[in-house]
């Protein structure tokens, strides 16, 4: 079954930066594009960054775009999310998803990231 | 980018209820419109794909329709396991846009 296992997340200082991971198993993760999606406490699902199966295109949320870079590993079957230049507004879970086409069929369980000094 | 409003933003209802929420795009998405669960504390989960597609293993009480720019998600008959958030998903267009969700509630 699709198993996708987020790590990562901490408490980071604003300006510093932090990476997160997502291990997948399950399935061919070579032939799917994949997503971070993140939620603030409380609050509704805001869509991050989603790179395609081959990741030769990668596409960024507003709030997101020139900070964070999704990024992808096929030999480790592993997809990451570099982010840079933190505020307490990146505070959320930050969950990794499957890509069915571009629509999101499957989630991780999150982690979360807490940006505070 | 597309915005998505989701009515209402929560409602109360009892077990055997019929619920319905609806979700409006700012422009017109076609089908590409998804429908997700979410409990507290746990991962969303897809309900339906496509505007209409029931996704493999989801009971037959819910079901989605809609095309262009108004959507809805119905509850045929609220059970105690439906008590949770509902969000859309619109992927015709970068960025992806979720509705605001749908808290349903017991009456």
């Amino acid at each position: 079954q699709v198993q996708l296992v987020e790590s990562g997340g901490g408490v980071v200082q604003p300006g510093r930066s932090l990476r997160l991971s997502c291990a997948a198993s399950g399935f061919t993760f070579s032939s799917y594009g994949m997503h971070w999606v993140r939620q603030a406490p409380g609050k509704g699902l805001e869509w991050v960054a989603l790179i395609w199966y081959d990741g030769t295109n990668k596409y960024y949320g507003d709030s997101v775009k020139g900070r964070f870079t999704v990024s992808r590993d096929d030999s480790k079957n592993t997809l990451s999310l570099q982010m840079n230049s933190l505020s307490a507004d990146d505070t959320a879970i930050y969950y990794c998803a499957r890509a069915a086409g571009v629509v999101i069929d499957y989630w991780g369980q999150g982690t979360l990231v807490t940006v505070s000094s | 980018d597309i915005q998505m409003t989701q009515s209402p933003s929560s409602l109360s209802a009892s077990i055997g209820d019929k619920v319905t929420i609806t979700c409006r795009a700012s422009q017109v998405i076609r089908n590409n419109l998804a429908w997700y669960q979410q409990k507290p504390g746990k991962a969303p989960k897809r309900l339906i794909y496509g505007a209409s597609s029931l996704q493999s293993g989801v009971p037959s009480r819910f079901s989605g329709s809609g095309s262009g720019t108004e959507f809805t998600l119905t509850i045929s008959s609220l059970q105690p396991e439906d008590f949770a958030t509902y969000y859309c998903l619109q992927h015709n267009s970068y960025p992806l846009t979720f509705g605001g969700g749908t808290n349903v509630e017991i009456k």
